[in-house]
C-alpha cells in the first residue's frame, strides 16, 4: 500500500523547535519530489516547503523561510521538516504530501500547536 | 503570489444535483511547457486532502467520473454531475504553475 506517515507533532512554547518526519511506503521514494503543506485549525491549505528528489532543490514560502528547514533521507524513505522559532500562528496540522504533478498523495497529518 | 480566487465559498445542494464551483487565478496558469498546473482537491470532514483532479481536467485514479474539471488560462470549474452524500466536504483548487504554490480558500459544499 502507498502510504505517508507523519509525526513529531505536539505542543511546544514559543520560539521552541520540532522536528516532523514523514516515513513513505510502497513507492520508490527516491524518484519523488516531496512538499510540507500545513492547514491553521478551521483554516484553508498552506504550501510551505518543497524539495526535490536529490535535495538539489528546495524552495520556501515567505511565512516560514529563515526559520523551516527542510530535508529527507532517500536510504530511510523518510522526509522531515526542522521547525525552529515557532509561533502561534505556526499552529496546524502539517502534512507531507507527494509530488506527482503536485500533491496526489497525502499524510493524515500531525498536529503542531504553539499557544500565544 | 498567484491569488487563487472561488466561488462560491458555500454550497448548499440538493442530493442527486449537480453543482459547480468557479476558480480564478490572477494569473495565466499557462506554463513554459503548454501545460496548465490546476489541481482540484476535496477535504472530507476529518480527513486529510484528497486529489481529485489534475492539470485542469485530468480524474484522479478511484475518483468517480460525475466529477470533471476544465478551463483555461485564468477561469477554472469543477463540476459534480449529480451531488451524492459522500461529497459532503471542501473543495480547494490550487496552482501550481508559480512559486509559491498557492490554494483557493476553500468551497464548503453541504447538503440541503
Amino acid at each position: 500500500e502507498v502510504l505517508l506517515v507523519e509525526s513529531g507533532g505536539g505542543l511546544v512554547q514559543p520560539g521552541g523547535s520540532l522536528r516532523l518526519s514523514c516515513a513513505a511506503s510502497g513507492f520508490t521514494f527516491s524518484s519523488y519530489s516531496m512538499n510540507w503543506v500545513r492547514q491553521a485549525p478551521g483554516k484553508g491549505l498552506e504550501w510551505i516547503s518543497y524539495i526535490n528528489s536529490g535535495s538539489r532543490t528546495i524552495y520556501y514560502a515567505d511565512s516560514v523561510r529563515g526559520r523551516f528547514t527542510i530535508s529527507r533521507d532517500n536510504a530511510k524513505n523518510s522526509l522531515y521538516l526542522q521547525m525552529n522559532s515557532l509561533r502561534a500562528e505556526d499552529s496546524a496540522v502539517y502534512y507531507c504530501t507527494r509530488d506527482y504533478y503536485i500533491f496526489d498523495l497525502w499524510g493524515q497529518g500531525t498536529l503542531v500547536t504553539v499557544p500565544s | 503570489d498567484v491569488v487563487m480566487t472561488q466561488s462560491p465559498l458555500s454550497l448548499p445542494v440538493t442530493l442527486g444535483q449537480p453543482a459547480s464551483i468557479s476558480c480564478r487565478s490572477s494569473q495565466s496558469l499557462v506554463y513554459s511547457d503548454g501545460n496548465t498546473y490546476l489541481n482540484w482537491f476535496q477535504q472530507r470532514p476529518g480527513q486529510s486532502p484528497r486529489r481529485l483532479i489534475y492539470k485542469v481536467s485530468n480524474r484522479d485514479s478511484g475518483v468517480p467520473d460525475r466529477f470533471s474539471g476544465s478551463g483555461s488560462g485564468t477561469d477554472f470549474t469543477l463540476k459534480i454531475s449529480r451531488v451524492e452524500a459522500e461529497d459532503i466536504g471542501v473543495y480547494y483548487c490550487m496552482q501550481g504553475t508559480y512559486w509559491p504554490r498557492t490554494f483557493g480558500q476553500g468551497t464548503k459544499l453541504e447538503i440541503k
